[in-house]
């Protein structure tokens, strides 16, 4: 079955680490795309990109980067600059006009 | 920039109610989607719209593209307990633009 798979589900970062989140789809779709949700706030995006090998920032990009080496795989560095990293995280690909498809998220907690 | 607009950000009814939910912008969208979110996933689209005035059902929801572009609402008949979770609305203008969310509504079913 086609789909985006979110590695891993729970995610625990220590104060000053670098932690990666996995999002691969298997949808053959072009855009992808990482959303932050926080109780209350809805989904904040983060970073996307249209094409491999190219990505542009969201509204919320500082303390995050990304990579799109391959067209399936859009990983998500969330570094040591970003303050307040706990947040459930979620990766989407979009096949226009349908909509997004979601991975099923990643909870990060810093301890 | 584009926002869309749900409120309340809660809304509690009976097993059995029904219900509505709008979503209003100040913009024009081409396309409306509805999403449902339950506690820990991603989320899952319920109905796309993609024609002014369109009217959509799937299932016990209905949805419908407002004329003027700018808004939709999502009906939901005879609620059960498994309606429960946060609905959200997303507006898309074109191919490969990132999609627009409203901050959610999380419903609540008494049994």
């Amino acid at each position: 079955d086609g789909g985006i798979t979110q590695s891993p589900k729970y995610l625990f970062r220590k104060e000053g680490q670098n932690v990666t989140l996995s999002c691969e789809q298997n949808l053959n779709h072009d855009a992808m795309y990482w959303y932050r949700q926080d109780p209350g706030q809805g989904l904040r995006l983060i970073y996307y990109s249209q094409i491999v090998n190219d990505f542009q920032k969201g509204d919320i990009a500082e303390g995050y980067s990304v990579s799109r080496e391959k067209k399936e795989s859009f990983p998500l560095t969330v570094t040591s600059a970003q303050k307040n990293p706990t947040a459930f995280y979620l990766c989407a690909s979009l096949e226009y006009p349908y909509g997004y498809t979601f991975g099923s998220g990643t909870r990060l907690t810093v301890v | 920039g584009q926002q869309l607009n749900q409120s309340p950000q809660s809304m509690f009814i009976q097993e059995g109610e029904d219900v509505s939910m709008n979503c209003t912008s100040s913009s024009i969208f081409n396309t409306w989607l509805w999403y449902k979110q339950d506690p820990g996933e991603g989320p899952v689209l319920l109905i796309a719209l993609y024609k002014a005035g369109e009217l959509t059902s799937n299932g016990r929801l209905t949805a419908q593209f407002g004329i003027t572009r700018k808004d939709s609402f999502l009906n939901i008949s005879a609620s059960i307990p498994s309606d429960v979770g946060i609905y959200f609305c997303a507006g898309v203008t074109g191919a490969n633009s990132k999609l627009t969310f409203g901050k959610g509504i999380t419903l609540s079913v008494r049994p």
